[in-house]
This record gives C-alpha cells, structure tokens and sequence, in this order.
C-alpha cells in the first residue's frame, strides 16, 4: 500500500530533551513537510523539503530541525529550544511540480507529542 | 501575505440535510488553488476537494462542492445528504501556483468543526 507513516503515534518527552518524529513515504513524491498543529488553530507549517539534502524553514522553524538525506525520509527533531512543543504533529508529501495542478499535498496520521 | 478565514468555529447539521461550510481568503495573486481538508476524530487529514482559481467552474466531488467566488474571494465548501460520518473539523486551504521561495505552501485556516446530528 502507497502512504504516508509517522512514528510513534504518542510520543512523551521531559524538559530538555530532544526528541525526533520519524516520518516515511513510499509514494515517490519529491517534496516533504511538516505541520504543527494546536488546538483552535490551522496548521502552521515547520519546515519542508523540495529534493533530497535540501529543506527549508517555514514559518514557526525556530526550535526545530530537519533532515532530507533519503528521499522517503523526513525526521524532524523537536530540540529543547522549542518553548512549547506539547502539540499535534503532522507530516505531509506532495509531488514537486511547478505549475502543475497534480501536487496535492497528502498527510501521515500525525504524532502527538507531549511535554511532561 | 495571503490569509484564510474561516468565520464559522462550529457548525450542526441534521443527518441527510445539507450545510455550507464558509472561507474567505486574501490574496493579490490572480493564480492559486484553494482546497477543503476534513479530520476526523482519528486526526487524520483527508482531502475533501480542490479548485483551480482559473477554472470557472465549481469542483463536484460526490456529494461534496464548492461555490468558489474569485471576485469576492470566498471559497464555501457545501456538503449534501449529510452523513454520520461527515463529523470532523474542516479545514479551508490556499496555495499559491508560484512556486518561487515558499510560495507554493499551504496556508490554512483555522478550522470549522461540524457535528451531524442523528
């Protein structure tokens, strides 16, 4: 079957650790990204990934980090720098193509993470 | 910078009525798509529809559509023969054609909760 894996799907974590959310898809798709979401809000974009060993910060990056060495593959590490982790986690991959209308982004099941 | 609005934090529908859903956006581009996401309680995000803002036509999926108004810039999703199933938050979605720096991301808005009444 063709989608999208986060793992795990709680993941619980003590002040000042680091703690990384695996995310995996095996439907070829060049571009990546990540979502926080918090409750009453949309989703905000992390970072995202166009091609491999390449990623970019989105709008909420600080206290995050990436990275994109396999294709399939899209770990992002939620470092203790991050003020207010405890949130929903959503990873997503869509097909890169500039000016094409085939680039749905597609979303995992998502990680909820949660800061004792 | 390109915002998504939705105005409606809860909605209720009785089972095999319908409902609309509303979104307003703002934007200065000509060229976009917008698109209506649902999740439900499992959290999982589904795609429910999408549009093509040069497209004039209004996206038909099943029992789902969308009346999309580029002047007004609102993009409501109306949702037909409402099932059980059909419970979940809502989400209206914008995303630029320009694929320069990050402009091709989504931007969400905040959600619709929809509960279906038996």
């Amino acid at each position: 079957d063709g989608g999208i894996t986060q793992s795990p799907k709680y993941l619980f974590r003590k002040e000042g650790q680091n703690v990384t959310l695996s995310c995996e898809q095996n439907l070829n798709h060049d571009a990546m990204y990540w979502y926080r979401q918090d409750p009453g809000q949309g989703l905000r974009l992390i970072y995202y990934s166009q091609i491999v060993n390449d990623f970019q910060k989105g709008d909420i990056a600080e206290g995050y980090s990436v990275s994109r060495e396999k294709k399939e593959s899209f770990p992002l590490t939620v470092t203790s720098a991050q003020k207010n982790p405890t949130a929903f986690y959503l990873c997503a991959s869509s097909i890169w193509a500039p000016g094409s209308s085939t680039d749905t982004q597609y979303f995992g099941p998502g990680t909820r993470l949660t800061v004792l | 910078a390109q915002t998504v609005t939705q105005s409606q934090p809860e909605m209720s529908v009785q089972e095999a009525e319908t409902v609309t859903l509303s979104c307003t956006y703002d934007t200065s581009e000509s060229d976009y798509y917008l698109f209506w996401y649902k999740q439900p309680p499992s959290r999982q995000m589904i795609l429910v529809i999408r549009q093509e803002a040069y497209k004039q036509q209004n996206a038909t999926e099943n029992r789902f559509s969308v009346n999309f108004q580029k002047a007004a810039k609102s993009f409501s999703l109306k949702i037909s023969d409402s099932q059980l199933g059909d419970a979940a938050m809502y989400f209206c979605a914008y995303r630029s054609a320009n694929y320069g720096g990050s402009q091709g991301n989504l931007i969400f808005g905040k959600g619709t909760k929809l509960s279906v009444k038996p």
